[in-house]
């Protein structure tokens, strides 16, 4: 099986404008979750889906979205991008999330976003 | 605040030695797991322990697990140049009503050939 897929891999922005990341999940994996990794902070989660809606969201502003289609490709949208975005945004996806289980998690390679 | 922290934050060993690092978490879990990331890359998911077992084994990997102490280890026998990577503990914890993966800082190790 392929693995998870992120794109673009790489992508410089200015403060302001708007990025939007794509992830490809695992084929037959329905739960996708987005991560930001920065080193002041570390590998924060920003949210999970599955089957098309939001399950969990972590503490991150509201100019942090996403969604997911039907296929369980996801996207992510950050506006009125922050010096602060700048970080590696990791996707990854699991078969399925049940309550406190916790799934083991693929992760795709990333996209490192820098903001100027 | 995160959940999760790994102690050392960072480890410098020769080849051939083993690695020993720690994590502790705040809450009860379901299962606890280690993953491996090289520079600048994507997480590999490495080993997962179920909160009802004490020590797990996968190759050159040995986990422990205490629930009384809220701790788990991970050792790399025999290590190898190509361990050098961060080392990740997660678990999902609880948060205002929803269960969020929370992710230690890390435990970077460095393995001198």
């Amino acid at each position: 099986k392929a693995g998870v897929t992120q794109t673009p891999r790489y992508l410089i922005k200015t403060r302001g404008q708007q990025v939007t990341l794509s992830c490809s999940p695992i084929s037959g994996h329905r739960s996708v979750s987005w991560y930001q990794q920065t080193p002041g902070q570390g590998l924060q989660f920003l949210f999970e889906y599955f089957s098309e809606t939001q399950r969990n969201k972590g503490n991150f502003p509201g100019r942090f979205s996403g969604r997911q289609f039907s296929n369980s490709r996801s996207e992510m949208n950050v506006s009125t991008l922050e010096l602060g975005d700048s970080a590696l945004y990791l996707c990854a996806s699991s078969p399925g999330t049940s309550g406190r289980a916790y799934n083991e998690q693929f992760f795709g390679p990333g996209t490192r976003l820098t903001v100027l | 605040s995160q959940q999760g922290e790994e102690d050392p934050q960072a480890l410098s060993i020769q080849e051939g030695e083993n690695a020993t690092m720690n994590c502790s978490y705040k809450t009860s879990i379901n299962n606890l797991q280690w993953y491996r990331q090289n520079s600048g890359r994507g997480l590999v998911h490495l080993i997962l322990i179920r909160s009802n077992e004490r020590e797990k084994h996968s190759g050159r990997l040995r986990v422990t697990l205490d629930t009384s102490k809220k701790s788990s280890s991970l050792l790399i026998t025999a290590s190898r140049a190509a361990d050098t990577a961060s080392y990740f503990c997660a678990n999902r914890g609880a948060s205002g009503g929803s269960y969020i993966p929370t992710f230690g800082r890390g435990t970077s190790l460095i393995v001198h050939p």
